[in-house]
């Protein structure tokens, strides 16, 4: 069992470009969450789903979309990359949302030049 | 929106003990989650507290008082692979799970 897995690990992007991050689960889990990690701010809500079909906004939306076609993926797009998305990316996992623990995959670090 | 303080950076000597501290301001109170992060890994889960009181998890005890909108995160006989930063996150009554921009242990030799 793999957990959570995120692709790409890492990945250096030319402003304006598009670019898809992934995040697969294999808990079977319902909610799924993107957060993103900056230095001195700690994590902060992207997006998340409470249930396959479902997406709501976090935090710092913008710039940002999600989709959640089935249970186990929960792909983050980024549409025309700006600098300011510069950062590292995590997808979550928790089996409910809500109180439930969440579980982090290992991160994918984007670099917007 | 939430406000979620915790020190920056701690550091310690191996053996010893640590106590972090978490105050919070939030828009209601689900709980309060602590995790740990290695430099350049994933956070992983360590402690869940929504009941006032100490729980106690081997080497790691968390502590939550509502009243105070106050926790601590203590971590007894330091070893080296305790350094880490340590991620305070508290579920307001969105349910949705914010997180302090986390402290930074370092233990010595």
């Amino acid at each position: 069992i793999a957990g959570i897995t995120q692709a790409p690990t890492s990945q250096i992007l030319a402003a304006g470009r598009r670019m898809t991050l992934r995040c697969t689960q294999d808990m079977r889990h319902n909610a799924m969450y993107w957060y993103r990690q900056d230095l001195g701010l700690g994590l902060r809500l992207i997006h998340y789903s409470n249930t396959a079909g479902t997406t709501g906004k976090g935090e710092v939306p913008d710039g940002y979309s999600v989709s959640r076609a089935n249970t186990d993926d929960f792909p983050l797009t980024l549409a025309s990359a700006v600098p300011s998305q510069t950062s590292v990316y995590f997808c979550a996992s928790s089996d409910r949302a809500g109180t439930d623990t969440q579980y982090f995959g290992p991160g994918t670090r984007l670099t917007v030049l | 929106g939430q406000n979620i303080d915790q020190p920056t950076e701690m550091t310690a000597t191996e053996g010893a003990i640590v106590q972090i501290n978490c105050t919070y301001q939030t828009s209601g109170f689900n709980g309060l989650f602590w995790y740990q992060q290695h430099a350049g890994e994933a956070p992983t889960f360590l402690s869940y507290n929504v009941l006032d009181g100490l729980e106690e998890k081997g080497r790691f005890s968390s502590f939550l008082s509502r009243s105070k909108g106050y926790s601590y995160l203590l971590l007894k006989e330091l070893q080296m692979k305790d350094s880490a930063s340590y991620l305070c996150a508290v579920i307001s009554d969105d349910y949705k799970l914010s997180f302090g921009a986390g402290t930074t242990v370092t233990v010595r030799a």
